[in-house]
């Protein structure tokens, strides 16, 4: 039973360039959260996703950041014209349902370095 | 709104010494409670939850118990090793699905 894969596990980007985070829930789950994790601080949610449809994007920025899960394919997280402040470790979290007794599954994440 | 508050790290301790991270929330409704573990370059591991009052979360010899007259889900470990040396995470979930994590505990035991 394969956990939530995420690739690459580290990322390095110059200022300016594109980012594209990638993430496979585990078998049998459909609901995938995406959070950023900035040194020495907790994790802070993203957006929450099914398939073909973006449920919650409020802890989304405004400008540059997007996020797809598509019918078929991973869930991509995008960071476009990568800043010094988008340097962080991103988590991908699935879940089997949806609901507060639901547990969220961790990938090992994406440790972004903007140069 | 929701918040969850844990005690400031790092918490250093021998071999064999009695754990207790505190963590208290915010909600305003009935939520789920867990705690997370993060071991060095990896990603969050789930360690225990409690998803009502007065539930026992517990594994590998960590416990918490869901104290709604408190707003508390403190964890404990009788006996801890080297090996838990980790950062550990409260974190909450209500109606909306997402998890609000507290800023994590550091925890180091020394031979």
């Amino acid at each position: 039973n394969a956990g939530v894969m995420q690739n690459p596990r580290h990322l390095v980007r110059r200022r300016g360039q594109e980012a594209r985070l990638r993430c496979s829930p585990m078998k049998g789950h459909s609901h995938v959260y995406w959070y950023r994790q900035l040194p020495e601080e907790g994790l802070k949610f993203m957006v929450y996703l099914q398939k073909e449809n973006i449920i919650d994007e409020s802890g989304m920025p405004k400008e540059r950041f997007s996020a797809e899960f598509p019918k078929e394919g991973p869930s991509i997280l995008r960071i476009q014209q990568v800043v010094r402040g988008d340097s962080a470790a991103y988590f991908c979290a699935s879940s089997r349902g949806q609901g507060r007794i639901e547990t969220q599954y961790f990938g090992p994440g994406t440790r972004l370095l903007v140069l | 709104g929701n918040s969850v508050t844990q005690m400031e790290g790092p918490v250093t301790l021998s071999e064999e010494a009695f754990l207790t991270i505190n963590c208290t929330y915010t909600a305003t409704g009935y939520p789920s409670l867990f705690w997370y573990v993060q071991y060095p370059g990896e990603g969050l591991q789930l360690l225990l939850k409690a998803t009502k009052a007065d539930d026992k979360g517990s594994n590998k010899g960590f416990e918490a118990t869901y104290r709604k007259e408190t707003t508390s889900f403190h964890l404990e470990k009788g006996s801890v090793q080297v090996s838990d040396s980790a950062v550990y995470f409260c974190a909450l979930s209500e109606n909306t699905d997402k998890l609000i994590f507290g800023t994590g505990t550091r925890l180091q035991v020394f031979p």
